[in-house]
């Protein structure tokens, strides 16, 4: 089945205990993405990557890393979390020159919560 | 830059009534649009695009939507609501001449269909 899969569904961390939110999809995309979804601000784009080991700063990159070492894999890292990153996090990936027939396929989303 | 807006927070609207979700965007080429949905403890589902073509296109669930480029509106659109189509709803757009953020999404509108 085709899907972008993201672990882990729910995480609930202290304040400066460095995390990592793993995204993996299956399609051979090169495109993928990270957006965090907060209540009355919809969707912003964290970092993208177009392919391996290009990526590049979204809306929102402050106090969030990322790598794009293998094609099928972008994980999300915090180096220090703070409590303003709890959020629902989505990774997305699209192969590039169709994004235009098929938009994006996400995950099912991560439940983050600072403390 | 390309932008979208949701100018609804959320839209009621009873069993068996029509609905209208709507969307209007900014870019600076021809756009693509996108409508996703999002049921809840779920990631974004496709829900339909325009790219080119006929004004009017149709999508998954009987959900349609119709692009008026006068009014750069990209309403969502069903003829009989039904209260499974509770969800929020994501409009998102695309700008072919920038490569870079690829989807940028509306801030989401909240449907409830009451029974």
């Amino acid at each position: 089945e085709a899907q972008v899969t993201q672990n882990p569904r729910y995480l609930i961390t202290v304040t400066g205990k460095k995390l990592t939110v793993t995204c993996s999809q299956n399609m051979n995309h090169e495109y993928m993405s990270w957006y965090r979804q907060d209540p009355g601000l919809g969707l912003r784009q964290i970092y993208y990557s177009m392919n391996v080991e290009v990526t590049d700063k979204g809306d929102v990159p402050e106090g969030y890393k990322v790598s794009r070492k293998e094609k099928r894999n972008f994980p999300l890292i915090l180096e220090s979390p703070s409590p303003n990153q709890t959020s629902l996090y989505f990774c997305a990936s699209s192969r590039w020159l169709t994004v235009g027939n098929y938009g994006y396929t996400f995950g099912s989303g991560t439940r983050l919560t600072v403390v | 830059a390309q932008s979208v807006a949701q100018p609804e927070d959320q839209v009621n609207v009873a069993e068996g009534n029509p609905l209208t979700v709507k969307c209007t965007y900014s870019v600076s080429g021809n756009p693509y649009l996108f409508w996703y949905v999002q049921y809840p403890n779920r990631g974004l589902q496709f829900l339909l695009k325009y790219i080119t073509g006929d004004n009017l296109v149709k999508g998954s669930y009987g959900f349609e939507a119709e692009f008026n480029k006068s009014q750069t509106s990209f309403h969502l659109k069903k003829p009989s609501a039904l209260v499974s189509d509770s969800a929020l709803y994501f409009c998102a757009v695309r700008d072919p001449n920038n490569a870079g953020t690829m989807l940028t999404f509306g801030g989401g509108t909240r449907l409830l269909v009451k029974p």
